[in-house]
């Protein structure tokens, strides 16, 4: 069982514009949401990450986007770059114990130059 | 990568042999983790590390065993690995203070059971 679902599976996005990619949980422990950029052949790298006491975490051309009444959270690349194709995971954890991380199933975002 | 390595980076063995994946870490952190990355399935954790000779099961243990006999090394040992257990295995650190939840991930090993 998916703990966290993540939408679309895949995403090809113009040069400049907007990707958007949508995670949804339902285990209302959680309290720690991160993403993951992941680029071919290498480990994942944290990008930005947000805790459910604010709506929105903006960190350059990453924003995320936090509703804890519709357990949703997204990502927002703006200005899209080529350098951002990648797959990204969006991720969610719990404050106790060891923080395991649940992650979603990944999005293949593809920039066109 | 945050100061982790993993050994071997690629392996191809046979069904039915031993395997050993080994993490190590220079960063002195108390949390390490051992998690699978499958199509389809993002990461699932395997088994994960809260100190020296302290380790518990994750999602997906089956077919797994760890060992952490110092702060910086975990190993990830397949028993009598099977085809199912192809996959490419990251190992990941998180520390005890700041920011505990992030976890860093280090390059991978990509394992192949034929």
């Amino acid at each position: 069982q998916q703990q966290v679902k993540q939408s679309p599976q895949s995403l090809i996005v113009q040069k400049g514009g907007i990707s958007i990619i949508n995670c949804a949980y339902e285990n209302t422990a959680f309290d720690y949401f991160p993403w993951y950029q992941q680029f071919p052949g290498k480990g994942p790298a944290l990008l930005i990450a947000i805790r459910p006491d604010v709506s929105e975490k903006k960190e350059g051309r990453f924003t995320i986007s936090f509703n804890k009444s519709a357990k949703q959270f997204s990502l927002h690349i703006m200005d899209s770059q080529p350098g951002d194709s990648a797959t990204y995971f969006c991720a969610a954890s719990m404050r106790t114990g060891a923080n395991n991380l649940f992650f979603g199933t990944g999005t293949r975002l593809t920039v066109i130059p | 990568d945050a100061g982790i390595t993993q050994s071997p980076r690629h392996k191809v063995t046979e069904t039915g042999t031993p395997v050993t994946l080994r993490c190590h870490q220079t960063e002195n952190h108390r949390y390490m983790y051992w998690y699978r990355q499958d199509p389809g399935h993002g990461l699932r954790l395997i088994h994960y590390s809260y100190g020296v000779k302290d380790t518990d099961k994750g999602e997906v243990s089956d077919g797994y065993s760890v060992s952490r006999s110092k702060t910086e090394d975990f190993l990830l040992t397949l028993e009598s690995a099977t085809s199912s257990q192809t996959s490419v295995y990251f190992c990941a650190i998180s520390g005890t203070s700041g920011n505990y939840n992030e976890q860093f991930f280090g390059p991978g090993t990509r394992l192949t059971v034929l």
